[in-house]
């Protein structure tokens, strides 16, 4: 069966820490992994990962893929009290979306 | 743009009531979704259109759920006879990739208890 596995499940730092999230899997059929940030509402689409090794970024936030080892983490550099969301990974297999269950992180000021 | 529009965004209703859920998806976008989302469960697929047909309704609980899309710019999730177990936060999502995966684009939800 597959499956996302995201850890920690709840994070709390003070604003300025750097923080790592990670999002392990197991599927049938990889084709890419999704990293979404869910505040108070909506699920906002942060990045997509395809390839093993390549970093994506945007602004203070990256995220790797390791296609091998089957995780991915998302960095967070200088945490701002905005950065404090559920955190979803997900990952395509066979054109299905599995969902992790988040990583709720909390900055404190 | 105005982005995916849900509503209502809260609904509280009784055990037995028929609840039904609306959703427009963002201009062009062929493929629509409606999620659910509980702490115990997270986000689950219910349904899938693209160009207005359902494609996958595996995610559908039961046969109290169901869904629909007329056009391409409305759709449509009742619920009836609506549950307990039913409460939990529905999103609807648009993509215009014409798949059921990459960039999915959210609507801000419709919170839904059923006493």
């Amino acid at each position: 069966e597959d499956k996302v596995v995201q850890s920690p499940l709840s994070l709390v730092v003070h604003e300025g820490d750097t923080v790592t999230l990670n999002c392990s899997y197991e599927v049938t059929n990889f084709r890419s992994l999704l990293w979404y940030k869910q505040e108070k509402k909506a699920p906002t689409f942060l990045f997509m990962l395809t390839s093993s090794g390549i970093e994506k970024k945007s602004g203070r936030l990256s995220s790797i893929l390791d296609k091998k080892e089957l995780f991915s983490i998302l960095n967070i550099t200088a945490t701002q009290t905005g950065d404090s969301a559920v955190y979803l990974c997900a990952v395509d297999s066979n054109y299905q979306l599995i969902w992790g269950a988040g990583t709720k992180l909390i900055i404190k000021p | 743009d105005a982005g995916v529009i849900q509503s209502p965004r809260h609904e509280v209703t009784e055990m037995g009531q028929e609840v039904t859920l609306r959703c427009k998806p963002i201009s062009g976008h062929n493929s629509l979704f409606w999620y659910r989302q509980t702490m115990m469960r997270g986000l689950e697929l219910l349904i899938y259109f693209n160009n207005n047909v359902p494609i996958d309704d595996s995610g559908m609980p039961e046969d109290r759920f169901s869904a629909k899309m007329p056009n391409a710019s409305f759709s449509t999730l009742k619920i009836q006879p609506s549950e307990p177990r039913d409460s939990a936060v529905y999103f609807c999502a648009s993509s215009s990739e014409g798949m059921r995966t990459g960039e999915l684009f959210f609507g801000e939800g419709s919170r839904l208890t059923v006493l």
